[in-house]
């Protein structure tokens, strides 16, 4: 069965620091991947995805993600975190064939002053 | 306007009412998606509409209806709802659904906070 495995519920950095959220899934066949983030009281939004067509993906407001086909883990990174970068962000998996989209359980990144 | 908007964005109803959530995309998509949001729960999945085609049911019980009268709209029909249907409803887009051969990301509206007394 196809899922995916956000590894830590809530993550605190300090602004300036660098920032790692975790994502692991499982796939029988090659999927898509993204990382949205969520603000207080909003939608979605969509920070970047995985394409098959290099395998560190840029997104947007500084933020990338490297898929390891190796580790089955697709682990999202910021250089340095901003203030504005507190929300809840959502890793997800789309297995290839079917309709779902398979939503982690979500990450609520902290930054601190 | 622009993107995935939702109507109403607050909705406070109680058990016997009956109400509606709207959702429009503007962006030319093939595909919607309703989606519920618990506190402490994952995204849950509940409709998959393709070229207004249902295509996705994921066991949601009746008192949920959608309907999608043509690709640009989607509608979510309550009726004799419970306290725990108290949720935030999304509503997404695509260009196709999820599967094929394309990587389509899903675009989402603000949602409709509601709580049912």
């Amino acid at each position: 069965a196809q899922s995916v495995t956000q590894l830590d519920s809530h993550v605190s950095v300090s602004e300036g620091t660098p920032v790692l959220l975790r994502c692991n899934y499982s796939s029988s066949y090659s999927p898509s991947l993204f990382w949205y983030v969520q603000h207080p009281n909003k939608g979605l939004q969509l920070l970047l995805k995985y394409t098959s067509a290099a395998t560190l993906v840029k997104g947007i407001n500084g933020f990338e993600a490297e898929f390891k086909k190796s580790e089955t883990s697709f682990h999202l990174t910021k250089p340095s975190a901003h203030m504005s970068d507190a929300a809840e962000y959502f890793c997800v998996v789309t297995p290839s064939g079917t309709y779902k989209y398979i939503f982690g359980t979500g990450t609520r990144l902290k930054v601190l002053a | 306007e622009t993107g995935v908007t939702q109507t109403p964005r607050h909705l406070v109803m109680g058990m016997t009412n009956k109400k509606s959530l709207k959702c429009e995309q503007h962006l030319g998509h093939n595909a919607m998606y309703w989606y519920k949001q618990s506190a402490k729960k994952p995204l849950e999945l509940m409709f998959v509409y393709s070229l207004e085609e249902r295509v996705e049911n994921n066991s949601v019980p009746s008192r949920f209806s959608p309907e999608c009268p043509n690709s640009s709209h989607l509608f979510l029909h309550l009726h004799t709802l419970q306290p725990e249907d108290s949720a935030l409803y999304l509503c997404a887009s695509s260009q196709d659904p999820p599967g094929g051969t394309g990587y389509n990301e899903q675009f989402f509206g603000p949602g409709t906070r509601l709580t049912v007394l």
